[in-house]
């Protein structure tokens, strides 16, 4: 199946600094999806991109879908302590109507130290 | 308050028993979902259902079932033949045609003792 390849796989940083992490994958993707999973939880949607090249803000995080559509970055400016959690990137190929799930990166660990 | 609801947060079983895990939505979403969760991993999907009394394998659908008998449940159960079943495991659901609108349950944890 398609696979994407998520990095970091973690990040140790101070509060206020900025955090950028991406996918990629060796198939294209028509929509991106930004998760957050907070420990014990189920993920929560930040941010969802639909075309090649859009740009789109949630607050202080800002995610970009690939003009190739096989990758996507996520941004988090200034960062603090709720921000830690897992960051997983997920992308919906869109056959079969997109109703046969998503492709989920191994995710990201946050870990801000005070 | 719309949502899904997953039942129980935590579950313990024997190896070798079946067990079922609930999944409920008052979202009236078409599709459901099951996903699994291991410690460093994505979620990789188990079954989906896109209507009621139809469902489909996932990428690791062996060892598990599914029914979808009404819209707003999709309980799955896992059997004694998944070799590994301790696990995360979280239900979506997504309205069709709105396919990034996926909405996650809080999830099970599974441990098999």
């Amino acid at each position: 199946g398609q696979q994407l390849n998520q990095s970091p796989q973690s990040m140790f940083i101070q509060e206020g600094e900025d955090v950028s992490m991406n996918c990629t994958s060796s198939s294209i993707f028509n929509t991106w999806l930004w998760y957050k999973q907070d420990p014990g939880e189920g993920p929560v949607l930040l941010i969802a991109l639909y075309k090649a090249g859009e740009l789109t803000s949630n607050g202080r995080l800002t995610a970009q879908f690939g003009i190739t559509r096989k990758d996507s970055f996520l941004n988090i400016s200034a960062s603090i302590p709720s921000d830690v959690g897992i960051y997983f990137c997920a992308g919906l190929s869109n056959s079969g109507g997109g109703a046969d799930g998503l492709t989920f990166g191994k995710g990201t660990h946050l870990i801000i130290q005070p | 308050d719309g949502g899904i609801t997953q039942s129980p947060k935590y579950l313990f079983r024997k190896e070798g028993q079946n067990v079922t895990l609930s999944c409920e939505q008052n979202l009236n979403h078409d599709a459901m979902y099951w996903y699994r969760q291991d410690p460093g991993q994505g979620l990789r999907l188990i079954y989906y259902s896109q209507i009621v009394n139809d469902f489909q394998k996932g990428d690791i659908a062996e060892g598990y079932s599914v029914s979808r008998e009404k819209k707003e449940s999709f309980p799955l159960t896992v059997t004694s033949a998944q070799k590994n079943p301790t696990a995360f495991y979280l239900c979506a659901s997504m309205q069709s045609g709105r396919a990034s609108e996926q909405f996650f349950g809080p999830g099970t944890r599974l441990t098999v003792l």
